[in-house]
């Protein structure tokens, strides 16, 4: 099956900091990449969408400037927390569709916990 | 916007016990449904898929769904479960192109 990698999978960092995390395709090109963030206990919420070429788009209530999202290639999203706080802290998932148009089975990274103290 | 609603968080089932899980969504045109699992430790992985024609899926691991459309419901079952399937489970909707809307998740726990 496809095979989608984040890394870090793990990063610790100070409050102020901005913390970069990368999302790869790694067997198939993904024009379109999503970002998801899962609180403890509780189910995957969207982020963004990532578009290669273009501008990401974001979900209601998701602060653009904060979540800077890049679609640099084909095979690469990033996605940075800039001056992380505290309440950044979470679970970061991408995926990434395969598949036919409308039709698309997503692929999960592994994700990456970010603890921000 | 479109919600998905699992009503069971955590289930407790032992060995060889029959499952079925339960997942409602809110959106009433064409949807595309998913049941993703994630084990201790890993990522999601998909489990089963319904995008069109016969509303009984099959899935990996011997699990199945069924889609009623009248009910807006897509029920994932297992005849006899195992240890092995102890793991999060998570209904989710395609909510437009490709964004996927993620229900709550349930818990199950398998006891040997």
């Amino acid at each position: 099956g496809a095979v989608v990698s984040q890394h870090p999978s793990r990063v610790i960092c100070k409050s102020g900091t901005s913390v970069k995390i990368e999302c790869r395709s790694l067997d198939f090109q993904a024009t379109t990449m999503f970002w998801y963030r899962q609180f403890p206990k509780q189910s995957l919420m969207l982020m963004a969408t990532s578009n290669e070429g273009s501008k990401a788009t974001y979900e209601q209530g998701v602060e653009k400037d904060k979540f800077l999202i890049n679609h640099a290639s084909l095979t690469l999203s990033t996605l940075t927390v800039t001056s992380a706080h505290p309440e950044d802290s979470s679970f970061y998932i991408c995926s990434a569709p395969k598949g036919d148009e409308g039709t698309d089975t997503q692929y999960f990274g592994p994700g990456t916990r970010l603890t921000v103290l | 916007a479109q919600s998905v609603s699992q009503h069971n968080h955590h289930v407790i089932l032992s060995e060889a016990a029959s499952l079925e899980l339960g997942c409602n969504y809110s959106y009433g045109g064409t949807v595309n449904l998913f049941w993703y699992v994630q084990y201790p430790g890993q990522h999601l992985q998909l489990l089963l898929k319904y995008f069109s024609g016969d509303p009984l899926v099959k899935g990996i691991k011997g699990f199945e769904a069924e889609f009623i459309k009248s009910k807006f419901s897509f029920n994932l079952r297992k005849p006899s479960v195992q240890w092995s399937d102890t793991a999060e489970y998570f209904c989710a909707v395609n909510e437009g192109f490709q964004k996927l809307v993620f229900g709550t998740g349930t818990r199950l726990l398998v006891s040997p």
